[in-house]
């Protein structure tokens, strides 16, 4: 069974750029979650999708975006990047969303650099 | 609102020497518990977890076990070895279904 696949692994990106990340699920999960890590904040959520509806968000401004496709696969698009952008940015799959017990696998991650 | 707080890092171990990782929680409920481990350049690895007050979790020689009475969920193992080095983190997960990560804790074991 294949797991959480994020691409791309890495990408350089110019200040004021936006910058689309994919990530497909692992097969039959329906929850899709996306995180930030940065070394000086950590982990932080971002928002989850379930059946293609926002179910979470977290305190991210509005540059921020992100949606599900029909086949689960989820896409997040960061507009007008800025420097404090740079971070990994990393995907989680469950089978379910919003239950307390369901086990979230994450995919590798996508580096983004901001310059 | 919810959140994890782990010991700070790094912690420096000699191989085969006992680990603890202390992790405590504030959140309203019953959350679920979890322990997750990134290695180098890698994603958050499952590497336990718990449901309810008193579960032990435990997977390839870690253990921790929930306890509500205060609210804790230390990670332990009685052995380390090298291939350990890694960042810990503790989670928790309330009916929001949001995971809510503690800072991480850096494993280093020196042979």
């Amino acid at each position: 069974k294949a797991g959480v696949t994020q691409t791309p692994r890495y990408l350089i990106k110019t200040r004021g750029q936006q910058v689309t990340l994919s990530c497909s699920p692992i097969s039959g999960h329906r929850s899709v979650s996306w995180y930030q890590q940065t070394p000086g904040q950590g982990l932080q959520f971002l928002f989850e999708y379930f059946s293609e509806t926002q179910r979470n968000k977290g305190n991210f401004p509005g540059r921020f975006s992100g949606r599900q496709f029909s086949n689960s696969r989820s896409e997040m698009n960061v507009s007008t990047l800025e420097l404090g952008d740079s971070a990994l940015y990393l995907c989680a799959s469950s089978y379910g969303g919003g239950q307390k017990n369901t086990e979230a696998f994450f995919g590798q991650g996508t580096r983004l650099t901001v310059v | 609102g919810n959140s994890v707080t782990q010991m700070e890092g790094p912690v420096t171990l000699s191989e085969e020497a006992f680990l603890t990782i202390n992790c405590t929680y504030t959140a309203t409920g019953y959350p679920s518990l979890f322990w997750y481990v990134q290695y180098p350049g890698e994603g958050l690895q499952l590497l336990l977890k718990a449901t309810k007050a008193d579960d032990k979790g435990s997977n390839k020689g870690f253990e921790a076990t929930y306890r509500k009475e205060t609210t804790s969920f230390h990670l332990e193992k009685g052995s380390v070895q090298v291939s350990d080095s890694a960042v810990y983190f503790c989670a928790l997960r309330s009916n929001t279904g949001k995971l809510i990560f503690g800072q991480g804790t850096t494993l280093q074991v020196k042979p």
